[in-house]
C-alpha cells in the first residue's frame, strides 16, 4: 500500500529566503505525486504534479518540486518566500493507472508553513 | 475544464439529526470520486471512494455512508450525527486530483 510522510509539522522561514517542505513516499511502480496548498477554511488548491519526464516540476505561485527516485522524495521548494505563502501544504501520492482496479490518492499529514515578515 | 461543486459551505447540525452533503462534478465523465474528512485543520482522512455509479468503498467504519446515484454526483450521509462527526469535509476527483471547496460541519 502506498504512503506519504511529511516529517515536519511546521516550517518557519523569513520572507525572501528560500523554502523547502519535505515529502517522502512509498508506492509500487512509478508514482504520481502531487502538492496542494490549503488556506484557512478553504479547500485544497492544486500546486503541481509529477507524472513523468523532467524531475524538476514547476507549478503555481512560483513553487517547484524535485522528484528524486533514489531517495523516494518529492520536496516542495520556492526560491524566495512570501508572507502570503503561509498556509498548510499537503503532499499526495497514487500509483500509476492500471487497466482495472482503483488507485487510491493518499495524503501526508500536512506541513504548516509560516513565513515571517 | 473540470470543476467540483460542494454544498453547503458551512453547516451546523444538532446531535442525532440527519446529514446530507452533496458533491457534483462537471467537465468529466466516469471520474473516481472521494470523500475526505479533515479534523482540526490537519491531516486528511479518506472516508469513501467510488469508481462508478452505485460503487462505494468505505475506508473506515463510522457513522457515515456514501452513495453515488449518478456518474457525477457523490453524496455523503448520516442518519444520526455524532459530535465526533464535526470536521471539514472535502470531495475530490481523480485522475486530475481536483478538490471541492469543502463543507465545514459543526455538530452541536
Amino acid at each position: 500500500a502506498q504512503s506519504v510522510a511529511q516529517p515536519e509539522d511546521q516550517v518557519n522561514v523569513a520572507e525572501g529566503n528560500p523554502l523547502t517542505v519535505k515529502c517522502t513516499y512509498s508506492v509500487s511502480g512509478n508514482p504520481y505525486l502531487f502538492w496542494y496548498v490549503q488556506y484557512p477554511n478553504r479547500g485544497l488548491q492544486f500546486l503541481l504534479k509529477y507524472i513523468t519526464g523532467d524531475n524538476l516540476v514547476k507549478g503555481s505561485y512560483g513553487f517547484e518540486a524535485e522528484f528524486n527516485k533514489s531517495q523516494t522524495s518529492f520536496h516542495l521548494k520556492k526560491p524566495s518566500a512570501l508572507v502570503s505563502d503561509s498556509a498548510l501544504y499537503f503532499c499526495a501520492v497514487r500509483p500509476p493507472p492500471l487497466n482495472t482496479g482503483f488507485q487510491k490518492l493518499v495524503f501526508g499529514t500536512g506541513t504548516r508553513l509560516l513565513v515571517s515578515p | 475544464s473540470q470543476t467540483i461543486h460542494q454544498w453547503p459551505a458551512t453547516l451546523v447540525q444538532p446531535v442525532g439529526s440527519p446529514l446530507s452533503l452533496e458533491c457534483t462534478v462537471e467537465g468529466t465523465s466516469n471520474p473516481n470520486l472521494y470523500w475526505y474528512r479533515q479534523a482540526a485543520g490537519r491531516g486528511l482522512q479518506l472516508l469513501f471512494y467510488s469508481v462508478g455509479i452505485g460503487q462505494i468503498s468505505s475506508e473506515v467504519p463510522q457513522n457515515l455512508s456514501a452513495s453515488r446515484p449518478q456518474d457525477r454526483q457523490f453524496i455523503l450521509s448520516s442518519k444520526k450525527l455524532l459530535l465526533s462527526d464535526s470536521g471539514f469535509y472535502l470531495c475530490a476527483l481523480t485522475p486530475k486530483a481536483f478538490f471541492g471547496q469543502g463543507t465545514r460541519l459543526t455538530v452541536v
